[in-house]
């Protein structure tokens, strides 16, 4: 069973451009969910989709955002980047949303963008 | 307020001796999921456990082991016999019932080296 896939998993863009990041969760999963990593900040939650549809949101600028498709792939964006947006993202997936579900949540080996 | 404090920042030891990783934790909720991951060097979040706050038994696989005590707030996790490929940085992790599943609270985590 393949794990949480994300793509790319290395790049580097400069100041002012915008990225957007891939992730395909574990085949079933519904729930997909964006941490930010950084050695200041440590792990961050940045959002979750499921069914296509944001359920949380962490407190990030606008400039951050992201969407799900029919099939559960996710992507985020980040526009107009600025240099402490440099981190490791991750992605997550889970069977289900819901606090109540204690769903275990999955992590993809992340992508490291780096802004110069 | 949710959090979760890992008081210790980095470990060292040498290969096959046993060592824990502290992990204390708040939440007002009274259903409430516990888990600890491991990151090595390649970026991906390795997951290790996952406890819900009405379980307080403790578990073991392996060569790990946690114990759980609400009475303290603390998930502390146990390595017996430590071995090189052990050498990660843990993190311990919290999310709430009332909450979404995937949005967990991370402890700053510990680096934790084996030294042969």
């Amino acid at each position: 069973k393949a794990g949480v896939t994300q793509t790319p998993r290395y790049l580097i863009k400069t100041r002012g451009q915008q990225v957007t990041l891939s992730c395909s969760p574990i085949s079933g999963h519904r729930s997909v969910s964006w941490y930010q990593q950084t050695p200041g900040q440590g792990l961050q939650f940045l959002f979750e989709y499921f069914s296509e549809t944001q359920r949380n949101k962490g407190n990030f600028p606008g400039r951050f955002s992201g969407r799900q498709f029919s099939n559960s792939r996710s992507e985020m964006n980040v526009s107009t980047l600025e240099l402490g947006d440099s981190a490791l993202y991750l992605c997550a997936s889970s069977l289900g949303s819901g606090g109540s579900s204690g769903n275990t949540i999955y992590f993809g080996e992340g992508s490291w963008l780096t802004v110069v | 307020a949710q959090k979760v404090t890992q008081a210790q920042t980095e470990i060292s030891v040498v290969e096959k001796e046993d060592v824990t990783l502290d992990c204390v934790y708040e939440t007002r909720d009274t259903t409430y999921y516990l888990f600890w991951y491991k990151q090595p060097p390649s970026g991906e979040l390795v997951f290790l456990i996952r406890r819900n706050s009405f379980d307080e038994q403790n578990e073991i696989s392996g060569r790990y082991s946690w114990n759980f005590q609400k009475s303290t707030s603390s998930f502390n996790f146990t390595i017996t016999a430590s071995q090189v490929v052990d050498s990660a940085v843990y993190f311990c992790a919290l999310s709430e019932a009332r909450s979404s599943a995937s949005k967990i609270i991370f402890g700053s985590g510990t680096r934790l080296s084996i030294r042969p």
